[in-house]
Formats: C-alpha cells, structure tokens, sequence
C-alpha cells in the first residue's frame, strides 16, 4: 500500500546532539511538510519542499534543517541548536502544490531530551 | 494573517450522544479551503473532509456532518450518536489559496472522549 513511512518511532537526543528523522513516501508526491506537534497544541510548519533540490522555512525553521535529494524522501535534522526539541515531529505529502489538497500524514517520530 | 480556533479543548461525552466540535477561521484571502482531520491515540492524523469557500453546502458523511457557515467564519464538525471509536483530537485547518507552499493552519485541536 502506498504511504509515508517515519522513522525511528521514538528517539532520544542527548545534549548537544543532531539527530536526523527520516521520512519517506511511495505515493509519488511532488511535496513534503514536516511539522512539529507539542502536548495540546496544533501543528505548526518547520520546512516544506515542493520539488526535489528546493525547500523554505516554514514559521519555526530555527534549529532544524532539511534535504531534497530524493522525491521520494525529506529527513529532517534536528539540530544542537534547537534549544527545546523534545515534540512530536510529523511529516505530510500532497501530490503538488495547490492549496486546495489534503495531506496525507505519517505515524510521526516522538523526540525526547535525554 | 490566517488563524484558527478551536475555543473547546477537551469534550467528555457517553456513547451515543452527539457531539459538536466548533471551529472559527480568520483569513484575508476570499479563495481558502478549509479541512478537518483526525488524530487517534496512534498518531498520524487522518483526513476527513475538505471545503472550499465557494461552497456553503453543508455536507453529511455517515453519522459525520458538518456546517460551514461563511457569514460567521464557522465551520463546525458534528458526531452523532457517538461512540468509542471516535475518541480522538480532532483539528480544523484552513489554507489560503494565494499562500506559499500549501502552507495549513492549524487549531489547536479538541480532544473528543466518549466514554461507554
């Protein structure tokens, strides 16, 4: 069946550490999301790509980092510098880049601070 | 800017009863599109209706229905006859036609717990 697959499903960073989440899909989607999840809280965006080798920050960039070398996945780095990490991370694909499509959503990566 | 809110963050509701979950939009843009997805205790959030602004239809899906009222920014999600399978976060979302990237917004979401 075709989807998007995260992983690790949980993961642990120590301090001072890069820690990458993976995301891959089999739908054949032009574009990939990742947001981050807090406790009680909606989604808000870190990085979008809508074509392979282009990314943009979305509204909460800082500390994290992203690659497109693939159509098929966009790891997200979560950087030493992005002070309060601990979340849960998801990533989203739509076939392009209108507004009007739905997401379609992983199973999400729960990142702790050791 | 485009906002979403979700005033009610934790419904508790017996099985069968039926439940509305209220949602208010503020956007600038007169093409958007608003949806509502669902999250259970697993994760991954699960998409369940999409609307565009164009059209005020209100639409029923099974014991789903929804009401989108332009007039008040509303777009409000109700279940009917309940039961514990629906227990979940529900979250609306709104995205503008003229923004970057697909970008969505999110609500903070209501967390729906029907009890047996």
């Amino acid at each position: 069946d075709g989807g998007i697959t995260q992983s690790p499903k949980y993961l642990f960073r120590k301090e001072g550490q890069n820690v990458t989440l993976s995301c891959e899909q089999n739908l054949n989607h032009d574009a990939m999301y990742w947001y981050r999840q807090d406790p009680g809280q909606g989604l808000r965006l870190i990085y979008y790509s809508q074509i392979v080798n282009d990314f943009q920050k979305g509204d909460i960039a800082e500390g994290y980092s992203v690659s497109r070398e693939k159509k098929e996945s966009f790891p997200l780095t979560v950087t030493s510098a992005q002070k309060n990490p601990t979340a849960f991370y998801l990533c989203a694909s739509t076939p392009g880049k209108g507004a009007r499509q739905p997401q379609h959503f992983g199973d999400g990566t729960r990142l702790s601070i050791l | 800017a485009q906002k979403v809110t979700q005033a009610q963050t934790e419904i508790s509701v017996v099985e069968k009863e039926d439940v509305t979950l209220d949602c208010v939009y503020e956007t600038r843009d007169t093409t958007y599109y608003l949806f509502w997805y669902k999250q259970p205790p697993s994760g991954e959030l699960v998409f369940l209706i999409r609307r565009n602004s164009f059209d005020e239809q209100n639409e029923i899906s099974g014991r789903y229905s929804w009401n989108f009222q332009k007039s008040t920014s509303s777009f409000n999600f109700t279940i009917t006859a309940s039961q514990v399978v629906d227990s979940a976060v529900y979250f609306c979302a709104l995205s503008e036609a003229g923004a970057a990237g697909n970008k969505l917004t999110f609500g903070g979401g209501t967390r729906v717990l029907v009890k047996p």
